[in-house]
This record gives structure tokens, sequence and C-alpha cells, in this order.
């Protein structure tokens, strides 16, 4: 079965800090692909990252960075420096090839609160 | 290039009323995701079409809801008749399947339904 489990419900923290949102994932599969998505309060969901299951390097992308580890099958997502507007739910998700397309699974989501 | 266009953005429908979702892939996209998003149950993937063909439908709840896709441009979600229960907000996705999987899926802004 597939399945993705952030099990962060909510996460508040003061402006500045750093915070990491956990992301654990299962699968069969050995190619996969691993996602996160930002969904700011206006409610749209946004598209951040996305990393096949052949690279493990960690990608940094200025103040957002990714730890992929198959070993722990985790796909853990740091922001530095963290901001007010970095406020949202964040989800993880998991896609598989299939014979006909690859369809998406999203874990429940983290609740990130910035405060000033 | 214009995202996924989903309409109507809100909807307030009488309970027994038939809804009608809209949705617009982006163009070139030929996989298109329907999911409903509620507190309780989060993302749930209804249906997807892979070529305007209907992959998976076993995330739809019940026979009163269905889903077209007429062509590459064009899908709808009907719920006849409405019921409560159904408030949600209901994203339409998008992408380009390659033939490696792993494709990433791009949202509209989704369509807030309420049903009283």
């Amino acid at each position: 079965a597939q399945k993705v489990t952030q099990a962060q419900t909510e996460i508040s923290v003061v402006e500045k800090e750093d915070v990491t949102l956990d992301c654990v994932y299962e699968t069969r599969d050995t190619t996969y692909y691993l996602f996160w998505y930002k969904q700011p309060p206006s409610g749209e969901l946004v598209f951040l990252i996305r990393r096949n299951s052949f690279d493990e390097q960690n990608e940094i992308s200025g103040r957002y960075s990714w730890n992929f580890q198959k070993s722990t099958s985790s796909f853990n997502f740091t922001i530095t420096a963290s901001q007010v507007v970095d406020s949202a739910v964040y989800f993880c998700a998991l896609s598989m090839k299939d014979s006909s397309a690859s369809k998406i699974i999203f874990g429940s989501g983290t609740r990130l609160s910035i405060r000033p | 290039d214009a995202g996924v266009i989903q309409s109507p953005r809100h909807e307030v429908t009488e309970m027994g009323q038939e809804v009608t979702l809209r949705c617009k892939p982006i163009s070139g996209h030929n996989s298109l995701f329907w999911y409903r998003q509620t507190m309780m149950r989060g993302l749930e993937l209804l249906i997807y079409f892979n070529n305007n063909v209907p992959i998976d439908d076993s995330g739809m709840p019940e026979d009163r809801f269905s889903a077209k896709m007429p062509n590459a441009s064009f899908s709808t979600l009907k719920i006849q008749p409405s019921e409560p229960r159904d408030s949600a907000v209901y994203f339409c996705a998008s992408s380009f399947r390659a033939s490696r999987g792993g494709n990433t899926i791009y949202f509209g802004e989704g369509s807030w339904l309420t049903v009283v």
C-alpha cells in the first residue's frame, strides 16, 4: 500500500526561527516520486518541489531545503529564517508510476504558523 | 501561460440542486485530476483522466457524482442531487504524463462549494 504520513498536524514558531516539516512515505515501488505543495490562506495549492526515488541528493532553494533519505523513507522540508509569509499548510505527496497514469497521494498536511 | 482554470470559484446551492463544476486544464497536459478537500478527510482524489479517458474513479463517493472529459481542454464534475455533506473545496489539476511517470500536477484555484 502507498501512504504518506505527516505526523505534525500544526507547528507554530516565531519569525526567523528554522522549522522542519516531517514526511514519511510507504511504497513497494522502486520507482516513485515525492512532492511538496504549499497551500497559503488564500487556498490555492502551489507546487514546490519534485524528487524521484533515484536521486537522493538534497536540494536547496533559497530559504527552503529538502532532505530525502530512502533508508528512513523520509522527505523532510526545512525552512530557515522563517517569515510570516511562510504561514500555510504544507502537503507532502507521493506518486507511483502505473500502466496508464500517475496519480498523486497526499499526506494530511502540516499547518505552519509563523508568529511575528 | 495560463494555469488550470476552474469555475465557479464559489457556489452556494440548496440541497437537492444539481451542481456542475468546470475545469480547463493547462494546454498540452494529457492528465486531469479532480480532488476534494475537507477538514475531516483532507485531500481526496476523486477521479483522474488520461488522454480524456477516465482511468480510476474509485474515489468518487457515490452515484450522485459524475465526471466527464469530452475533449482535452474541458472537464466537468457534476453532483446531482447535492447534499450538505458535499460542501468542500473541489480542485481540478492537470499534468503532462511522461512515459517514466512522476509527472508534476498543477492545481487550479479550487471551487468552493457550499450546500445548504
